[in-house]
């Protein structure tokens, strides 16, 4: 079973706008919430990461927003470029598994000039 | 200086084949991965060794088979390839505890 979900799977945004990708989480044991950006041709590469004990966390242009109650976690671009044209993946760890990444399904962002 | 590098990129094969991809890294950590890509860009974990010990050991075929001769390296034997291994292989490798993986750039693998 998928136990971290991703959405949407593909999105096309227009330069300068906002890029928003969610993902859900079951497993309330999963301490820590990575994005990895994949761009064609190349291995996924982290982008930014946060842990449950704080509900955002921003580095540029990106941010993480973390909504534990609602087990919910989401990454924004910010002025998106068409250099951001990626694939997105959300993952979790839990602190028992070792280092253990579960991947969400991916996300395909199109940055239109 | 690539960080995390396997060889070969591509690889094309007929059905029934055995074959290797091969994963070094320099980067002086201790746990190594393998992961499958799949047509629709899901990641799906397969291994994982911790100082040459095998740790994560998803369900994969028997005809999978990872073998760690030291930290730096972990390869990835497959017997009796079938259309549907086709995919894009990735090594990744990590120090243990801390939570950044380090990805190569894949080995694109197609059966005929």
């Amino acid at each position: 079973q998928q136990q971290v979900k991703q959405s949407p799977q593909s999105l096309i945004v227009q330069k300068g706008g906002i890029s928003i990708i969610n993902c859900a989480y079951e497993n309330t044991a999963f301490d820590y919430f990575p994005w990895y950006q994949q761009f064609p041709g190349k291995g996924p590469a982290l982008l930014i990461a946060i842990r449950p004990d704080v509900s955002e966390k921003k580095e540029g242009r990106f941010t993480i927003s973390f909504n534990k109650s609602a087990k919910q976690f989401s990454l924004h671009i910010m002025d998106s470029q068409p250099g951001d044209s990626a694939t997105y993946f959300c993952a979790a760890k839990e602190e028992t598994s070792g280092s253990r990444l579960t991947f969400g399904e991916g996300t395909q962002l199109t940055v239109n000039p | 200086d690539t960080a995390v590098s396997q060889t070969p990129k591509y690889l094309v094969t007929q059905m029934g084949n055995d074959k290797s991809i091969k994963c070094e890294q320099n980067l002086g950590h201790d746990t190594m991965y393998w992961y499958k890509q799949d047509s629709k860009k899901f990641l799906k974990i397969m291994f994982s060794y911790n100082n040459k010990e095998l740790i994560i050991n998803e369900t994969v075929p028997n005809r999978f088979s990872p073998k760690s001769p030291d930290k730096a390296h972990l390869n990835l034997h497959i017997n009796s390839l079938e259309l549907g291994d086709s995919a894009v292989y990735f090594c990744a490798s990590s120090l243990s505890g801390p939570d950044i993986q380090y990805f190569g750039a894949g080995t694109r693998l197609s059966v005929l």
